[in-house]
């Protein structure tokens, strides 16, 4: 069964630092997506990136960037210079064919 | 653009009495739905979804059920609400894919808290 890991449950960091959010997934399959998702205090689930397993490039948005290691089964999330309104929870998660897992969320908080 | 509604924001039911959350989608024709449930502080659990009108799959057996009657809409219930029951449940629509529901990107909802006393 797929199953995706974040095993940092709460990251605190200070503004303008970075930080790089973990996710690692286990899968049988050889095609599968990867996504991330944030969650801020409003509760709603805001889609951040998706990413399908023959695709390893690196990619990068403004402050956000993300790397995928098919060796590892790893799909990082990093944020540079960070900012309060990053303070939210960050779930990874995987789909395969008719089902979709999420992470059980890290929870970032940025203080000024 | 698609929007996504879901209603009410908040509710608080006591032990034993019905539920009824609905989830509707604006913008887009013959979507999947999906109903989450986050429980106080834990991750997604996939409850159902719908590839089309009438079509239901349970993912985890429970004392709730959902049926979408209309294209765009789809129904969370329940005949009698549990304390476990209490928690965040999300709705959800993706464009439906040839190579299944999974696959493609899910769009949320605002939410609706759910207490249970």
């Amino acid at each position: 069964a797929q199953k995706v890991t974040q095993a940092q449950t709460e990251i605190s960091v200070v503004e303008k630092e970075d930080v790089t959010l973990d996710c690692v997934y286990e899968t049988r399959d050889t095609t599968y997506y990867l996504f991330w998702y944030k969650q801020p205090p409003s509760g709603e689930l805001v889609f951040l990136i998706r990413r399908n397993s023959f695709d390893e490039q690196n990619e990068i948005s403004g402050r956000y960037s993300w790397n995928f290691q098919k060796s590892t089964s790893s799909f990082n999330f990093t944020i540079t210079a960070s900012q309060v309104v990053d303070s939210a929870v960050y779930f990874c998660a995987l789909s395969e064919l008719n089902d979709m897992r999420f992470g059980a969320g890290t929870r970032l908080t940025v203080k000024p | 653009s698609q929007t996504i509604h879901q209603w009410p924001a908040t509710l608080v039911q006591p032990v034993g009495s019905p539920l009824s959350l609905e989830c509707t989608v604006e913008g887009t024709s013959n979507p999947n739905l999906y109903w989450y449930r986050q429980a106080a502080g834990r991750g997604l659990q996939l409850l159902f979804y719908s590839v089309g009108i009438g079509q239901i799959s349970s993912e985890v057996p429970q004392n709730l059920s959902a049926s979408r009657p209309q294209d765009r809409q789809f129904i969370l219930s329940s005949k009698k609400l549990l304390l476990s029951d209490s928690g965040f449940y999300l709705c959800a629509w993706s464009v439906i894919k040839a190579s299944g529901p999974g696959t493609d990107t899910q769009y949320f909802g605002p939410g609706t808290r759910l207490t249970v006393l």
